[in-house]
């Protein structure tokens, strides 16, 4: 199965707001809503930030949101902080009962 | 809380078998509404899923690492464990244990990664 592809990297200055794309196939996004997004920070495990497409857990900051429009996802943040700056994964579930993850985002705030 | 907490060798030597043990706490391994995950990261790369197994015992996984891995469960020590075999230079990575829930497919909750080299 091939990643989902991500730029590698997006920027924007405090209080802009950013997104991020995730472009998969028919085989996973294109097919499945069950895409979700993890914000990584410098040797930390990843923290999830949404769930299938458009979902926020508990105690996720109302600035990160998601979408999706066929074949691809994404996930935007709003008012940036320079606490969001780290690294932004999609993963989807797919057709083969298996996960896939993108090939990662780095967020930098300027 | 739920916690999951990863162990095992930090240096494995090539052609070997790589064993990692999770331990989970806060939650069974036996509930039917998760399944139990590993994903890896080599150091400035990517997550890579590794693969998943039910309480059942029922699992997928990779198809690029399907032939190596094994992925199962100690239900008497709430614990899951993983091997790969054969291993080589390209297996050296922060393995990740994680939680996922069963029918909305996302992870909620990982352990904090455990590093393991593969080197002679």
């Amino acid at each position: 199965q091939s990643a989902l592809t991500q730029p590698a990297s997006v920027s924007g200055s405090p209080g802009q707001s950013i997104t991020i794309s995730c472009t998969g196939t028919s085989g996973d996004i294109g097919t499945y809503d069950y895409v979700s997004w993890y914000q990584q920070h410098p040797g930390k495990a990843p923290k999830l930030m949404i769930y299938d497409v458009t979902n926020r857990p508990s105690g996720v900051s109302h600035r990160f949101s998601g979408s999706k429009s066929g074949s691809t996802a994404s996930l935007t943040i709003s008012g940036l902080q320079a606490e969001d700056e780290a690294d932004y994964y999609c993963n989807s579930y797919t057709i083969s009962s298996t996960h896939v993850f993108g090939g990662g985002t780095r967020l930098t705030v300027l | 809380q739920v916690q999951l907490q990863e162990s095992g060798p930090g240096l494995v030597k090539p052609s070997q078998t790589l064993s990692l043990t999770c331990t989970v706490s806060g939650a069974s391994l036996s509930s039917t509404s998760y399944y139990w995950n590993w994903i890896r990261q080599p150091a400035g790369k990517q997550l890579e899923w590794i693969g998943r197994i039910y309480s059942s015992g029922s699992t997928d996984f990779n198809p690029s690492l399907r032939s190596r891995v094994t992925i199962s469960v100690d239900m008497s020590k709430n614990h899951l464990s993983l091997r790969l075999k054969s291993v080589t230079a390209a297996d050296t990575a922060v393995y990740y244990c994680a939680r996922g829930v069963s029918g909305w497919y996302y992870f909620d909750f990982w352990g904090q990664g455990t590093l393991v080299f593969v080197s002679s």
